[in-house]
């Protein structure tokens, strides 16, 4: 079964920095790619940033370019988002997904003062 | 950025209709057009990919058609955990995009 858990949200004031985690279970991790879309609360989705099964490949979204970064560790099966310079728009929930076809739970990040 | 206008924004209907939600792309995107269902407070889950073809585990019910810039998500028989918010997203080019979603209320 495939199991994608998500760590790492919570309050942040505005400026300061949050590092989301996604582990990954029950598939072969480093044949896929990851992405990472969040969705503001009572708002729709929004995608941020996707890399490559070998991390060769790395794209985002013009609102988090220059400020978060997605990685991941195949030894460790894990996908991370790294979040500097937090907005107050950059509150929502944030959902890693294998590929498309499998979403982790969801973690809630909060920016406000 | 590739636009997707999803449509209605949000509707009602009753057990057993059938029922379609619209997508179209501000440009042509060939067949790279996926669709989710999200209920409140879970994740999205896939339900199609490829404008047509239905993810593993996906009731029959569900269907997806189009292709260029429109694309519809059909649903034939409605049953009461269908009632959800449904979006298109595609997957043709960076940055990708989704729709502003449709959610599909009971009657």
């Amino acid at each position: 079964e495939v199991q994608l858990l998500q760590s790492g949200g919570g309050l942040v004031k505005p400026g300061g920095s949050l590092r989301l985690s996604c582990e990954a279970s029950g598939f072969t991790f480093n044949t896929y790619s990851m992405n990472w879309v969040r969705q503001a609360p009572g708002k729709g989705l929004e995608w941020v940033s996707s890399i490559s099964s070998n991390s060769v490949y790395i794209y985002y979204a013009d609102s988090v370019k220059g400020r978060f970064t997605i990685s991941r560790d195949n030894a460790q099966n894990s996908v991370y988002l790294q979040m500097n310079s937090l907005r107050p728009e950059d509150t929502a929930f944030y959902f890693c997904a294998r590929e498309w076809e499998d979403w982790g739970q969801g973690t809630l990040v909060s920016v406000s003062s | 950025a590739i636009r997707m206008t999803q449509s209605p924004s949000s509707f009602s209907a009753s057990p057993g209709d059938r029922v379609t939600i619209t997508c179209r792309a501000s440009q042509h995107i060939s067949s790279f057009v996926a669709w989710y269902q999200q209920r409140p407070g879970k994740a999205p889950k896939l339900l199609i990919f490829g404008a047509s073809s239905l993810h593993n585990g996906v009731p029959s019910r569900f269907s997806g058609s189009g292709s260029g810039t429109d694309f519809t998500l059909t649903i034939s028989r409605l049953q009461s955990e269908d009632f959800a918010t449904y979006y298109c997203q595609q997957y043709y080019s960076y940055p990708q995009t989704f729709g502003q979603g449709t959610r599909l209320d009971i009657k």
